[in-house]
């Protein structure tokens, strides 16, 4: 059980396209999904969390404008970075978890390598 | 500030042999810990988690973590490596502080020596 997907897996664009990535949660409900950022060989940072249903809550230094997320049910969540560069590839992450509150474990996706060219 | 540390970036050991990783936290109040592993290119797989109770604590694949209030740790041991352990380790606290959200250390490299 608590089995979270991403989609893609990898994905290669070009400068100045946007990118959408997903975040389902496959045999739970998913109340909050977060996004991490994760350079190589590096820790995750994390860059927003979302609440089903509500904008977003993102972390200080992550340009909501450019990294758009959307919460829409509650076993999918989006993040589509907009414009991309070259400095926005990288390793993006997503967790789920299930009751939100303090105890909450979070369930954590394979993971999206993005490259922009 | 919560944060967590984890002192050692790389660490190898053999095929075998026992194995810790240490992770120490900064916490105001009773913290939530994991411990996590993440195989190359891959997401994370939560090894084991604390929230209360007994401080030895088991988790999957033979790993166990210990909390110890009194020296702010939550090390994560495994008696016996096998080479499929060769991954990046992370420890992480939840903070309640705001938005409830993880806290990540930087993570420990473990490398297996056949």
């Amino acid at each position: 059980g608590a089995v979270v997907s991403q989609h893609p897996s990898r994905v290669i664009c070009k400068s100045g396209t946007s990118v959408k990535i997903e975040c389902r949660s496959l045999d739970f409900q998913a109340t909050t999904m977060f996004w991490y950022r994760q350079f190589p060989k590096q820790s995750l940072m994390l860059m927003a969390t979302s609440n089903e249903g509500s904008k977003a809550t993102y972390e200080q230094g992550v340009e909501k404008d450019k990294f758009l997320i959307n919460h829409a049910s509650l076993t999918l969540s989006t993040l589509t970075v907009t414009s991309a560069h070259p400095e926005d590839s990288s390793f993006y992450i997503c967790s789920a978890g299930m009751g939100g509150g303090s105890t909450d474990t979070q369930y954590f996706g394979p993971g999206t390598r993005l490259t922009v060219l | 500030a919560q944060s967590v540390t984890q002192p050692d970036i790389h660490i190898t050991v053999s095929e075998g042999a026992s194995l810790e990783l240490r992770c120490n936290y900064s916490y105001g109040a009773t913290p939530y810990l994991f411990w996590y592993v993440q195989s190359p290119g891959q997401g994370l797989q939560l090894l084991l988690k604390y929230f209360s109770g007994d401080t030895l604590v088991q988790g999957i694949k033979g790993f166990e973590a210990e909390f110890k209030r009194s020296q702010s740790s939550f090390n994560l041991r495994k008696p016996s490596v096998h080479w499929s352990d060769a991954a990046e380790y992370f420890c992480a606290v939840g903070s309640t502080s705001g938005t409830y959200k993880y806290i990540f250390g930087t993570g420990t490299r473990l490398k297996v020596l056949a």
